[in-house]
């Protein structure tokens, strides 16, 4: 079957960095996305790795391994604003988009 | 805004009622999603519009009719729902060609209790 794993929840505090990993077993892969989510409103896309390596995009990066079903979104110098779900997302060989539950990331002053 | 619209953002309704999801993009893309958003569980895919056809229903129960009038309208017809149907629905367009990599823009959703 397709599943992708990240952590349910995770804290961490303003100002500091935090990293919120993703691991995947899909039939074929054709990119990964990252969305954000805050409580009651729509999913935003973050990012899109299809290579791997290191996508950053000012404070959010995202990385991706593809030989290792691997990939993380790094997230520096916190803000209050960025409590929110994450959700990765891998697209199959068929073109479906096959979510992860999410990671709920709590910021603490 | 992300270009998608839903009403109603939230709906109450008992088990032998009819009611309908209502959803608009903006953005001019040719296909549109409906998913399923429970707590702590990955976002369900329900049903794949395409250029107006319907190309994915994930064995959704019948309770659950969809309608695409035309390429920015997408409808949920609710008939005889079950309180476990509660969840927030998500509408979602996006552009498949030239590449079928393009994101998806969704909506807000609509919080759906059943009781």
């Amino acid at each position: 079957g397709q599943n992708i794993d990240q952590p349910t929840e995770m804290t961490a505090t303003e100002g500091a960095i935090v990293q919120i990993n993703c691991t995947y077993q899909t039939s074929g892969f054709n990119g990964l996305f990252w969305y954000q989510q805050h409580a009651g409103e729509a999913p935003t896309f973050l990012s899109y790795n299809v290579l791997d390596g290191l996508e950053e995009k000012g404070r959010f990066s995202s990385f991706l391994s593809r030989s290792k079903g691997y990939s993380y979104l790094l997230l520096k110098e916190l803000q209050m604003k960025d409590s929110a779900s994450y959700l990765c997302a891998v697209i199959d060989s068929n073109y479906q988009l096959i979510w992860g539950a999410g990671t709920k990331l709590i910021i603490k002053p | 805004e992300t270009g998608v619209t839903q009403t109603p953002r939230h709906l109450v309704m008992g088990m032998t009622n009819k009611k309908s999801l209502k959803c608009e993009q903006h953005l001019g893309h040719n296909a549109m999603y409906w998913y399923k958003q429970s707590a702590k569980k990955p976002l369900e895919l329900m049903f794949v519009y395409n250029f107006k056809e319907q190309t994915e229903n994930n064995s959704v129960p019948s309770r659950f009719s969809p309608e695409c009038p035309n390429s920015s309208h997408l409808f949920l017809h609710l008939h005889t729902l079950q309180p476990e149907d509660s969840a927030l629905y998500l509408c979602a367009s996006r552009q498949t060609a030239p590449t079928p990599y393009n994101e998806q823009f969704f909506g807000p959703g609509t919080r759906l209790t059943v009781l």
